[in-house]
């Protein structure tokens, strides 16, 4: 299965600003994915990126706020825009790396940013 | 949309005990179902996966049976460890390719 490099691991930041979260995939794959994991909760998709194409977003996220960008199929950023403290989460990139036919037989997950907003 | 729901936790256990954790999904078709780990202060990890009715995923002495007729998937171990101390996620694979989670359960384990 592929190896995901994301980075940074994790960040402390001011309200106001952004943070450009990076995935590196070790492998070409066609889908990435973004989660938000907050505090003490399970995780909730923000956005499927796809290369070539724009992000599609889950309902209660917009591209104003998380703008995706997926140059190529090895490499993807997400980035937290004017930032609060409700931010403040653990956020990880996905990707299908396992799939034959119709079987997936994993994802894998990058280790996460965890990010704190004061 | 599909859905999961997890037993709520936390579940505390003392070695060797026997583990099991309740999960249930609503979703069409026969999507792949997956357990995911996530350690203290790591990332997620994929425990075991099962991709079609009847299958059994297991791994590191655990073990799911996707069971269609129930929509189930209930993890299980006979002798859990301290060094199982974490959450666990379920999750069912939905439209589009993406993964849909359950709550997670957190597990206990004291010597």
């Amino acid at each position: 299965s592929a190896v995901i490099s994301q980075k940074p691991s994790r960040d402390i930041c001011q309200r106001g600003t952004s943070l450009t979260i990076q995935c590196q995939v070790d492998s070409q794959v066609t889908m990435m994915f973004w989660y938000r994991q907050q505090p003490g909760q399970s995780l909730t998709l923000i956005a499927t990126a796809n290369q070539g194409s724009e992000a599609t977003y889950e309902s209660g996220f917009v591209i104003d706020k998380f703008p995706i960008s997926r140059p190529n199929l090895t490499f993807s950023t997400l980035t937290v825009s004017n930032m609060s403290p409700e931010d403040s989460s653990i956020y990880l990139c996905s990707v299908d790396s396992s799939r034959q036919g119709r079987y997936n037989y994993g994802y894998t997950f990058g280790s996460g940013t965890r990010l704190t907003v004061v | 949309g599909n859905s999961v729901t997890q037993m709520e936790g936390p579940v505390t256990l003392s070695e060797e005990a026997f583990l099991t954790i309740n999960c249930t999904y609503t979703a069409t078709g026969y999507p792949s179902l997956f357990w995911y780990v996530q350690y203290p202060g790591e990332g997620l990890q994929l425990l075991l996966k099962a991709t079609k009715a009847d299958d059994k995923g297991s791994n590191k002495g655990f073990e799911a049976t996707y069971r269609k007729e129930t929509t189930s998937f209930h993890l299980e171990k006979g002798s859990v460890q301290v060094s199982d101390s974490a959450v666990y996620f379920c999750a069912v694979e939905g439209a589009g390719n993406m993964l849909t989670f359950g709550g997670g359960t957190r597990l206990m384990v004291k010597p």
